[in-house]
C-alpha cells in the first residue's frame, strides 16, 4: 500500500511562531487532505489539496503532486493551534483515505 | 459538504460486552468508512461499508469482531463485540463520494474505553 510519512512528528512553538509541517507519499495520489485533530477528538477538514495552493486565513498549504510531498504552513501560531495534524491521500485508482503518523502541536503561551 | 452525526460521543464499558455506534449523514453517500485510532497512534482504517452488499474488511480487521451495517445511503453501525481494554480507541465514521476526486468527511468520533 502507500506510505504516507509526516514531519516533525512533535512540535512546540512560542505563541507567535511560524511553522511548516511536511508530508511526503510513496505514490501518485487523486487525493490529499489536511486534518488537525483537537484536544476532544475531532478531525477538521483543513484542506482539500490534491495540487497547487490554498490559503484559509493563517493556514495555507501546497502540494507538489509530480514530487510527491505536500506542507502545511501555520502562521503567528495560537494556543488553539494545538492539536495534532494529520495529512492523509487517496492512492491514484484506489478509493481509500490513507493517514500519515502525524505531526503532533503544542502552541505555548 | 457531508455533515455526520456519530453517537455515542463516549462510552466506558465492561469487557466481554458489546458497543453500537451508529453514524448518520444528512445527505445520500455511496461509501462510508470506519477508522480507528489506537491511543497516541494515527488513523488505521477498519472497512468499508457500502450499501447493498457485505463491508470489506482491512487486514487484521475481522466481521465477528466488528459487523459492520449499511441498510441505507444515509446510516451506518459499526459493533465492537466482546471488548477487551485492547479495544479501547477513538472509533471514526467517514463518507467520501465515489469519484478520484472526493473530499472526506468525518464524523466527531466515539471515545471507547474498555475496562
Amino acid at each position: 500500500g502507500i506510505q504516507v510519512e509526516q514531519s516533525p512528528p512533535d512540535l512546540i512553538l512560542q505563541e507567535g511562531a511560524n511553522s511548516t509541517l511536511r508530508c511526503n507519499f510513496s505514490d501518485s495520489v487523486n487525493n490529499l487532505q489536511w486534518f488537525h485533530q483537537n484536544p476532544w477528538g475531532q478531525l477538521i477538514n483543513l484542506f482539500y489539496i490534491p495540487s497547487g495552493t490554498k490559503q484559509n486565513g493563517r493556514l495555507s498549504a501546497t502540494t507538489v503532486a509530480t514530487e510527491r510531498y505536500s506542507l502545511l504552513y501555520i502562521s503567528s501560531s495560537q494556543t488553539t493551534d494545538s492539536g495534532v495534524y494529520f495529512c492523509a491521500v487517496v492512492r491514484a485508482a484506489g478509493n481509500k483515505l490513507t493517514f500519515g503518523g502525524g505531526t503532533r502541536v503544542l502552541v505555548k503561551p | 459538504s457531508a455533515v455526520i452525526s456519530q453517537k455515542p460521543s463516549r462510552d466506558i464499558c465492561q469487557r466481554g460486552t458489546s458497543l453500537t455506534i451508529q453514524c448518520q449523514v444528512d445527505s445520500q453517500v455511496t461509501m462510508m468508512f470506519w477508522y480507528r485510532q489506537q491511543p497516541g497512534q494515527s488513523l488505521t482504517l477498519i472497512a468499508t461499508a457500502n450499501q447493498g452488499s457485505e463491508a470489506t474488511y482491512e487486514s487484521g480487521f475481522v466481521i465477528d469482531k466488528f459487523p459492520i451495517s449499511r441498510p441505507n445511503l444515509t446510516f451506518s453501525t459499526l459493533t465492537v463485540s466482546n471488548m477487551s481494554p485492547e479495544d479501547s480507541s477513538i472509533y471514526l465514521c467517514s463518507t467520501r463520494e465515489t469519484g478520484p476526486n472526493t473530499e472526506a468527511f468525518f464524523g466527531q468520533g466515539t471515545r471507547l474505553t474498555v475496562v
